[in-house]
């Protein structure tokens, strides 16, 4: 079974410009939670999907956007990139199924993005 | 808001036990999970409890969780030098997939 598949693994943007990071989650889960992680403030929540809806959002600007696709592909979008972006973005796979959730969540190896 | 706390250094010597302890605030967790990151990887879901247990034993690990307490601890038996890594412990309270992280402790096992 394959696990969970996050591209790119490395980027490398501007200040100011835009950028989309893709998450596939383990073939039949279809909930995607999407993490940043950074020496300063550790892992924080960024949000959840489930089959096509945001469920749950964490403290990020509006600059921080995603979406889930019918085959449970997740992107994440932030734009108008700011220094403070430079973090590793992990993705996150789990059955997510109502509201007895399941304990697993499978992590990617994640994206790590640094802004110039 | 949801807090989960970790020191932050765990040194031990190959062969010995480990234990990694943390506590958190949200007394409506409902799942408490250890989770391992090696540099430059992502996480590895090691264990994970539900908080109306008191212990679980998964092969070398040993979870225990006090609940009054709020606190949650891993122990590593017979500590291998593979076993170097960031240990995180997190915490789940809702129905939906968000997991409040502690900030790592990042274990260094002496040969």
């Amino acid at each position: 079974k394959a696990g969970v598949t996050q591209t790119p693994r490395y980027l490398i943007k501007t200040r100011g410009q835009q950028v989309t990071l893709s998450c596939s989650p383990i073939s039949g889960h279809r909930s995607v939670s999407w993490y940043q992680q950074t020496p300063g403030q550790g892992l924080q929540f960024l949000f959840e999907y489930f089959s096509e809806t945001q469920r749950n959002k964490g403290n990020f600007p509006g600059r921080f956007s995603g979406r889930q696709f019918s085959n449970s592909r997740s992107e994440m979008n932030v734009s108008t990139l700011e220094l403070g972006d430079s973090a590793l973005y992990l993705c996150a796979s789990s059955s997510g199924t109502g509201a007895s959730m399941k304990a697993e969540a499978f992590f990617g190896q994640g994206t790590r993005l640094t802004v110039v | 808001g949801e807090d989960v706390e970790q020191s932050l250094f765990l040194s031990v010597r190959e062969g010995d036990s480990s234990v990694i302890n943390c506590t958190y605030t949200d007394s409506s967790s409902t799942y408490l999970y250890w989770y391992k990151q090696e540099p430059g990887a992502g996480l590895q879901l090691l264990t994970y409890i539900f908080s109306n247990m008191d212990m679980k034993q998964d092969q070398r690990l040993t979870v225990l969780l006090n609940k009054k307490d709020k606190h949650l601890s891993l122990r590593i038996a017979d500590t291998q030098t593979g076993d170097s890594a960031i240990y995180f412990c997190a915490e789940g309270s809702g129905g939906y997939q968000k997991v409040t992280f502690g900030t790592g402790t990042k274990l260094q096992v002496i040969p």
